[in-house]
């Protein structure tokens, strides 16, 4: 059964920090990784996406990593600012059925 | 440009009461799933569908009971709501190995 774990569970910088969110996974055998955001009483915003033959993705200040074989992935956020806070949510896809399996979250919290 | 689309976004039901939560998508997506999500638990897989006229169990089923008669519908029916049952509730769906969509959820709570 494929598990998700991320570590911290909460994290509080001051604005303009750079910032490494954590995720590990028990199975490699996965389709890909996606990193969500979800803002309080919201749904989930997908940020990036990785395919499993990948290694990393980008977008603006974000940056993803994946390597598989250890089972680990990492979320950087750059120059962060008071808007990204939320919880960040990291999930794999796997499976015969394609389930996404979720980790608990970090929730981010940038100090103005 | 709806994407999932769910509904209601609200629903307070008493014990025992039964009640189907609505999800629709409209970018032709195979596979359509199900969630619930608990404070400090992350989201749990409920019920899942890869096509018209398949679905199968996720991590927590009981309780639940889904059906999915075309493409863009993925219904999940609370049978006998229990107090257990109090969540948010979130339907995804996706295509093979790309970004899976989320709707807005539906906040429900079971006095």
């Amino acid at each position: 059964k494929q598990e998700v774990t991320q570590i911290p569970a909460a994290l509080s910088v001051p604005e303009g920090e750079n910032l490494v969110l954590n995720c590990s996974f028990t199975d490699s055998a996965i389709y890909n990784l996606q990193w969500f955001r979800q803002d309080p009483g919201k749904g989930l915003t997908s940020l990036l996406l990785i395919q499993s033959s990948q290694r990393e993705q980008t977008s603006g200040r974000l940056n993803a990593s994946l390597d598989k074989s250890s089972g680990r992935s990492t979320l950087y956020i750059a120059a962060s600012q008071p808007g990204d806070s939320a919880t960040y949510l990291c999930a794999v896809l796997s499976g015969s059925a394609r389930q996404l399996t979720f980790g608990s979250g970090t929730q981010l919290t940038v100090l103005p | 440009n709806a994407g999932v689309t769910q509904t209601p976004k609200f629903q307070v039901l008493k014990t025992g009461q039964s009640m189907t939560l609505q999800c629709a998508q409209d970018m032709n997506h195979e596979y359509m799933s199900w969630y619930r999500q608990d404070p400090g638990m992350g989201l749990r897989l409920i019920h899942y569908s890869v096509g018209a006229g398949i679905t199968d169990q996720g991590e927590v089923p009981n309780g639940y009971n889904v059906s999915r008669s075309t493409t863009e519908d993925f219904p999940l029916r609370l049978l006998s709501a229990a107090p257990s049952q109090t969540s948010v509730y979130f339907c995804a769906s996706g295509t093979g190995s790309n970004i899976q969509y989320f709707g807005a959820g539906t906040r429900l709570s079971v006095l």
